[in-house]
């Protein structure tokens, strides 16, 4: 079964960027697997950060951003600040209506 | 504005089973494909099934198969969740999201589901 990876924690000072990742435990992340991308606090429903690997949701500031980098799906945070400090999932589309999360990077902001 | 609202969820011994429903507004209901989401206490999101906005086309995960059964009403704009032979692992919040295309652009806020005898 193909798992979803991710970082399981990160740290970046504030003013910094940081870049997650979103990988396959097999293959290599493409396009085709329509990477997207949401932000969680905790209590809270997610909210949709990236749409299909670079799309920014309406109302997301552009310092969020999207891309394929190498092998994998990422996500990267310019200007980071104390507010980002949350947990960040990726999903990708196996195919066959089929959907897998990653585990989830804890961002730190610090 | 666009919405998305769950209900149904609450304690329910093992092996019993719940339904789930999820009331849409603010958009065209049957346009859209729909998705349930669930994430167990202190972890992380987990995919669980999907419905074409026909109702006709559906897939779960395997942890689910067999045992949940995802529908929809496009004439009463809501989605639905039967879930059966309740285990303990399946213990969360149930979030309802829509299907924009390469992602979730709508998210309800949730419902929790708790398996305890």
């Amino acid at each position: 079964q193909t798992v979803v990876t991710q970082e399981p924690s990160f740290s970046v000072s504030p003013g910094g960027t940081v870049t997650l990742t979103c990988g396959l435990s097999s293959g290599s992340v493409s396009t085709s697997y329509y990477p997207s991308w949401y932000q969680q606090t905790p209590g809270q429903a997610p909210r949709t950060l990236i749409f299909s690997t670079n799309t920014r949701s309406s109302g997301v500031p552009d310092r969020f951003s999207g891309s394929i980098l190498g092998n994998k799906a990422a996500l990267t945070i310019t200007g980071a600040q104390a507010d980002d400090e949350s947990d960040y999932y990726c999903v990708l589309y196996m195919g066959s209506g089929i959907s897998v999360f990653g585990g989830g990077t804890k961002l730190t902001v610090l | 504005q666009l919405q998305l609202v769950e209900s149904g969820g609450g304690v329910v011994q093992p092996g019993r089973s719940l339904s789930l429903s999820c009331a849409a507004s603010g958009f065209t209901f049957s346009s859209y494909a729909m998705h349930w989401v669930r994430q167990a206490p202190g972890k992380g999101l987990e995919w669980v099934a999907v419905v074409s906005s026909d109702g006709t086309d559906k897939h779960y995960a395997d942890s689910v198969k067999g045992r949940f059964t995802i529908s929809r009403d496009n004439s009463k704009n809501t989605l639905s969740l039967q879930v059966n032979s309740l285990r303990a692992e399946d213990t969360a919040v149930y979030y309802c999201a829509r299907d924009d295309g390469g992602g979730y652009g709508v998210w309800g806020q949730g419902t929790l589901v708790t398996v305890s005898s």
